[in-house]
């Protein structure tokens, strides 16, 4: 199946700092979404983009297909914001293939 | 998106009891959920995709018999853990596949088998 690798691991930031997250898929693909699975463990649907660039607030993400990776930004970052984001791919049989994800800390 | 209620939300029981965790489609009459597995500290691994009306298909490595899984309707898959024991313990999350392939998800089950 298609690998998904996500960078980096883990990430403390300062609130009102920016960061970018990036996950890199080993074949084409029509799909990815990105997840943001909060500290109580439920998992958020931030964006499907299989291509291009999406925005929703402050977070906006972008996909080159032809190039096999997404990058997931977020700007001024809020305490709210920490937990763990994972990007995912289709697979075959319609079930997400999730990469590790990135552990994200926002201190106050 | 869809609406997925998950219960419980967090289970403790003894080793050798088996638990049974609902995964339920509110607004959305879903033919196709998922069961994911997450440990401390990992990713989300499928287990097995449940649909409605016929047998899941289980992913390598995961014991049907072990891990019984019901979809008996459009709205409502089971997932039976029999006989726990403690190297089960773990967050089990269902997912419901609505049209296309964005899938929305439950917000998990804590099983923890002492």
């Amino acid at each position: 199946g298609i690998q998904v690798e996500q960078s980096p691991p883990d990430l403390i930031l300062q609130e009102g700092a920016n960061s970018t997250l990036r996950c890199n898929f080993s074949d084409s693909v029509n799909n990815l979404q990105w997840f943001h699975q909060n500290p109580w463990g439920q998992l958020i649907n931030l964006f499907y983009i299989p291509s291009g660039t999406k925005q929703n607030g402050r977070l906006s993400a972008t996909t080159v297909a032809t190039e096999r990776y997404s990058l997931l930004y977020i700007s001024s970052s809020q305490t709210t914001d920490s937990g763990v984001y994972f990007c995912a791919v289709v697979n075959s049989g319609y079930a997400l293939n999730f990469g590790k994800g990135t552990s994200l800390l926002v201190t106050p | 998106g869809a609406v997925v209620s998950q219960h419980p939300s967090w289970v403790i029981c003894k080793s050798g009891t088996s638990v049974k965790i609902e995964c339920r489609s509110l607004d959305f009459q879903a033919t196709t959920m998922f069961w994911y597995r997450q440990f401390p500290k990992q990713s989300l691994m499928l287990m097995a995709t449940s649909n409605e009306g016929s047998k899941a298909t289980y992913e390598q490595g995961v014991e049907k018999d072990k891990f019984l899984i019901n979809h008996a309707s459009l709205t409502l898959s089971t997932l039976t853990v029999t006989s726990a024991h403690p190297e089960d313990s773990s967050f089990y999350i269902c997912s419901v596949r609505t049209s296309g392939v964005i899938q929305y998800f439950g917000a998990g089950t804590r099983l923890s088998v002492l």
